[in-house]
């Protein structure tokens, strides 16, 4: 299997725990974001990585969330000090970048995504 | 001030009929439009990317209408089928932009 896979599907904490998701993006692509969904609604930005360096955060981003792409590969996010409102699925996605490869349209492709509940 | 509109945000067919559904956004400097399918409890999966440059793109049952106009985009999908039942939701992504803008999305449900 060649697409966005993501690790772990499911996580249960305890509020104050502190949680690491992993994503492992289609492997040409430069490109990964990862986003936040919860129930209901379209998922919402929160960062974005163009090979290792972090170019874009979003204001949703507190500083109780890091996320690290170190060699340009699989990028993880983690939660300090999990809040109950953390909870949400988890989504990552990854393309290749615009002009890249000649006509590449930045078309955006997600994994399976990692649901976190807090408790 | 939404920035993307998904109207209706739920709908129910009967097996067999045309499904439309109807996605709305604010910014006309977009660089392409992405919809995607997602089934409950999973990640979404891209059904068609209209880039700005284009009017519609077709896939089998599915064909996708983009109006930056208007601001206007619509996903059909013809002789629906109960296998069609999932929520859709429509992205863009800007101009000058990295990240996909989503609707709150359809759900859509179709009646053996």
């Amino acid at each position: 299997d060649t697409g966005v896979s993501q690790d772990p599907r499911h996580k249960i904490t305890k509020r104050g725990q502190n949680v690491t998701f992993r994503c492992d993006p289609i492997s040409e692509h430069n490109r990964l974001y990862w986003y936040r969904q919860t129930l209901g609604q379209g998922p919402e930005f929160l960062t974005y990585f163009q090979n290792e360096a972090q170019l874009e955060k979003s204001r949703l981003l507190s500083d109780r969330f890091s996320a690290e792409r170190p060699k340009g590969s699989f990028s993880t996010l983690e939660i300090q000090r999990t809040e109950q409102g953390d909870s949400a699925m988890y989504l990552c996605a990854s393309s290749q970048g615009r002009g890249s490869g000649g006509a590449s349209r930045n078309e955006q492709f997600f994994g399976p995504g990692t649901r976190l509940t807090v408790l | 001030k939404q920035e993307v509109t998904q109207i209706p945000a739920a709908l129910s067919v009967p097996e067999g009929e045309n499904l439309v559904l109807n996605c709305s956004f604010t910014d006309s400097a977009i660089y392409n439009l992405q919809w995607f399918r997602q089934d409950p409890g999973k990640g979404l999966t891209s059904l068609l990317l209209i880039q700005s440059s284009q009017r519609e793109q077709t896939s089998g049952r599915l064909n996708a209408s983009l109006d930056k106009s208007s601001g206007r985009s619509t996903l059909y999908i013809a002789a629906s089928q109960p296998g069609d039942s999932a929520t859709y939701l429509c992205a863009f992504l800007k101009a000058a932009g990295n990240k996909l803008t989503f609707g709150g999305g359809t759900r859509v449900l179709v009646k053996p």
